[in-house]
């Protein structure tokens, strides 16, 4: 049973747009939520987390946005860049005591000139 | 400071093979969580040790099994290969002190099973 599911797979945004990636989970007890950054060949980089008591993060050209009763959240990137182009991940974990990371399937991000 | 380690990088077996994996976790974290990643998915959580004790487990068949040692680095072993085994295999590492839920992520292993 997938627990957190995302969208788009993938998007392409011109140079200077914003890019919006959207997850939403099932899971109530979920109490953290994490984006990662990949890039081919390389581990998953940890990007911005939130916690389900704030409804926003904002960490330079990136923030979160949170909708605890719709249980969804998403990542927007402010003023995209080359350097941006890379697969994105959403994923949720129940707090300490069960750090177990849930992922979603993954964005394909393409930031074109 | 180094990050997460991870050896080898790659790593080609046959069928039925056994493999193991390493990890060495940023200086200070206590806790070491492995994740396998199939080509064009997310990560899936396979194991979780902290202190030296298994903390979690993910849905894998009884073939995988982990350890941690004394320096909290952790390896991950795999028996009698199948060609579904093929993946990318990553470490993460974390404190559970202070910010306990930030986990970092080490290169990975490639693990091709032919």
């Amino acid at each position: 049973q997938q627990q957190v599911k995302q969208s788009p797979q993938s998007l392409i945004v011109q140079k200077g747009g914003i890019s919006i990636i959207n997850c939403a989970y099932e899971n109530t007890a979920f109490d953290y939520f994490p984006w990662y950054q990949q890039f081919p060949g390389k581990g998953p980089a940890l990007l911005i987390a939130i916690r389900p008591d704030v409804s926003e993060k904002k960490e330079g050209r990136f923030t979160i946005s949170f909708n605890k009763s719709a249980k969804q959240f998403s990542l927007h990137i402010m003023d995209s860049q080359p350097g941006d182009s890379a697969t994105y991940f959403c994923a949720a974990s129940m707090g300490f005591g069960n750090e177990k990371l849930t992922f979603g399937t993954g964005t394909r991000l393409t930031i074109i000139p | 400071d180094a990050g997460v380690t991870q050896s080898p990088t790659h790593l080609i077996k046959t069928r039925g093979q056994h493999v193991t994996l390493r990890c060495s976790p940023i200086s200070g974290h206590k806790s070491v969580s492995w994740y396998q990643q199939v080509l064009g998915q997310g990560p899936q959580f396979i194991f979780q040790y902290y202190e030296k004790e298994e903390r979690g487990r993910g849905n894998f068949p009884d073939r995988f099994s982990a350890r941690q040692f004394p320096n909290y680095s952790s390896e991950l072993n795999v028996n009698a290969l199948l060609l579904g085994d093929s993946a990318l295999y990553l470490c993460a590492s974390s404190t559970l002190q202070g910010k306990p839920y930030e986990q970092y992520f080490g290169p990975g292993t490639r693990l091709t099973v032919t």
